[in-house]
C-alpha cells in the first residue's frame, strides 16, 4: 500500500488561505469518505482536525475546512495564524480494510 | 480525561523481539477500536495496527503482518504490540492510539505521547 501523495511543504502569511492536497487512488481516499487529517507540531502527538473528508471535532478552529474531488482530498486552513505553523498528514481508509498515511506536509508560516 | 501511557520501548538488535504496552483510562475501553501508528526519526506517520472493540477483529499493516501482533485485555484496559523478528525499518516513535468508534476505519481522536523501539547492532 503506497503512501498517500502530499506536498513536502507549503507556506502563508498570516491572514492568508493555504490548501494542502493529499492524493490517493480509487481504492482509498476516492472509494471512501474516511479521510482524516492530523497536526502535529514538533515533539508533539498529532492532534485530529478534520474527519470524515470535512468533519470538524469539538473544539478545532472553524478556520480548518476539509474535501474530497474525486481521489484527492484537501485541507484548508483561512485566516493562518503563528500557531499554526506544524506538519499535517492526511489519512485515509483503504479496499484492502487497512489505514493508510500521507506523507507529511511542513506548514510554514511566514 | 482520555490518557494512553504507552511503555516497552527499547534498544533491540536486528531479529529480536520487543513487547509494547499502552495503559488507557478515562474512556469505555472496550467500546473503541485501539491502534498502533508508528513514525520513524525526522519521517511521516505510518499505520501499524488496529484491533477492533470487542478484539475479535485484527488488522495490520502489509510491512509487519505475520511479524507483529495486536491483542488488548479488556481487564485491564492494557493495548499490546507483540514484535517479532525487528528489522532496522523498525526503527520509531511507537504511538498507541484511540479510534473515535469500533471500526477500523473511524479516525483516531486520541494519542499516546509514544515509545521509542531503536532496531539496531
Amino acid at each position: 500500500q503506497s503512501a498517500l501523495t502530499q506536498p513536502a511543504s507549503v507556506s502563508g502569511s498570516p491572514g492568508q488561505s493555504i490548501t494542502i492536497s493529499c492524493t490517493g487512488t480509487s481504492s482509498d481516499v476516492g472509494g471512501y469518505n474516511y479521510v482524516s487529517w492530523y497536526q502535529q507540531h514538533p515533539g508533539k502527538a498529532p492532534k485530529l482536525v478534520i474527519y470524515d473528508v470535512s468533519n470538524r471535532p469539538s473544539g478545532v478552529s472553524p478556520r480548518f475546512s476539509g474535501s474530497k474531488s474525486g481521489n484527492t482530498a484537501s485541507l484548508t486552513i483561512s485566516g493562518l495564524q503563528a500557531e499554526d505553523e506544524a506538519d499535517y498528514s492526511c489519512s485515509s481508509y483503504t479496499s484492502s480494510a487497512t489505514v493508510v498515511f500521507g506523507g507529511g506536509t511542513k506548514l510554514t508560516v511566514l | 480525561e482520555v490518557q494512553l501511557v504507552e511503555s516497552g520501548g527499547a534498544l533491540v538488535q536486528p531479529g529480536g523481539s520487543l513487547r509494547l504496552s499502552c495503559a488507557a483510562s478515562g474512556f469505555s475501553f472496550r467500546g473503541y477500536a485501539m491502534s498502533w501508528v508508528r513514525q520513524p526519526p525526522g519521517k511521516g506517520l505510518e499505520w501499524v495496527s488496529t484491533i477492533s472493540g470487542s478484539g475479535g477483529t485484527t488488522f495490520y499493516s502489509h510491512s509487519v503482518k505475520g511479524r507483529f501482533t495486536i491483542s488488548r485485555d479488556t481487564s485491564k484496559n492494557t493495548l499490546s504490540l507483540q514484535m517479532n523478528s525487528l528489522r532496522a525499518d523498525d526503527t520509531a516513535l511507537y504511538y498507541c492510539a484511540k479510534g473515535d468508534g469500533y471500526n477500523l476505519w473511524r479516525p483516531i481522536d486520541y494519542w499516546g505521547q509514544g515509545t521509542l523501539v531503536t532496531v539496531s547492532s
